[in-house]
C-alpha cells in the first residue's frame, strides 16, 4: 500500500508570491490534515479536510487555505508569502479515528 | 499557546540504557495521547499511542506512561539502541470533544551513544 505523498519536496519562493503544495493520502483514507513544522514550535496543526469539507482550522491566518478533491488528494494554498512561512510542511491522512500517517513533507523556502 | 510541552530539547543517553522522554500537557479534554518519532527529511512515524482510560502501553522496547493528575506522560525506551537516535514527538487529541486534530510537543532529540 503505498504512503502517504507529497509534492513538490522542496521549494523556493519569493516574498509576495504564492504557492500550493499537494497531498495524495493512502488510498482508501478520506480524511487529510495538514500541519506547519518550524524550529522551537514543534508541528502547528493548519487544517482537516474530510470528504470535501474542512473539518477543523487551526490557528492560522487567511492566507493559508486548502482543499480537498472527491479522490481524497489535498491541496494547501499560501498566497503572499513571508520570510516567516518557511518551514516543513507535513500532510497526514487517517481513516477512522486513530491512526495518522505522514507524508515526508514539502520544504517551502521563502527569499 | 502551547498546549503540549516536551520540556527538554534533547536527550543523550548509553546504548543499552534507559531513555525517558517526557511531555507534559495543560488541556484536561485531551483523551488520547501518541508518541512519534522523526527522522530527518522525513515525516514523523506513529511509534506507540495510549488512551486516557490506561496508565500503562507496552509495545517491545516501547512504553507509555500516563499520569492523568499530574497532566503527564513518558516514553520509556529499554534498552536504547543507536538506530533509535531521533527526533521524538508527544502528540495529545480531545476525541471525545469531537476536535481530532493533533497537538504537538516541540520534539525531544535523542541520541543513543554506542
Amino acid at each position: 500500500k503505498a504512503g502517504v505523498t507529497q509534492t513538490p519536496r522542496y521549494l523556493i519562493k519569493t516574498r509576495g508570491q504564492q504557492v500550493t503544495l499537494s497531498c495524495s493520502p493512502i488510498s482508501g483514507h478520506r480524511s487529510v490534515s495538514w500541519y506547519q513544522q518550524t524550529p522551537g514550535q514543534g508541528l502547528q496543526f493548519l487544517f482537516e479536510y474530510f470528504s470535501e469539507t474542512q473539518r477543523n482550522k487551526g490557528n492560522f491566518p487567511g492566507r493559508f487555505s486548502g482543499r480537498q478533491f472527491s479522490n481524497s488528494r489535498s491541496e494547501m494554498n499560501v498566497s503572499t508569502l513571508e520570510l516567516g512561512d518557511s518551514a516543513l510542511y507535513l500532510c497526514a491522512s487517517r481513516e477512522g479515528d486513530y491512526g495518522y500517517t505522514f507524508g515526508s513533507g514539502t520544504r517551502l523556502t521563502v527569499v | 499557546d502551547q498546549q503540549v510541552k516536551q520540556n527538554s530539547p534533547s536527550l543523550s543517553v548509553q546504548e543499552g540504557r534507559i531513555s525517558i522522554l517526557n511531555c507534559d500537557y495543560t488541556n484536561s479534554m485531551f483523551d488520547y495521547f501518541l508518541w512519534y518519532k522523526k527522522y530527518p527529511a522525513e515525516g514523523p512515524t506513529f511509534l506507540i499511542s495510549i488512551s486516557s482510560i490506561k496508565d500503562k502501553n507496552e509495545d517491545g522496547r516501547f512504553t507509555v506512561f500516563l499520569n492523568k493528575s499530574a497532566k503527564h506522560l513518558s516514553l520509556h525506551i529499554v534498552p536504547s539502541q543507536p538506530g533509535d537516535s531521533a527526533v521524538y514527538f508527544c502528540a495529545a487529541s480531545a476525541q471525545k470533544a469531537g476536535a481530532n486534530n493533533l497537538f504537538f510537543g516541540t520534539g525531544t532529540r535523542l541520541t543513543v551513544i554506542p
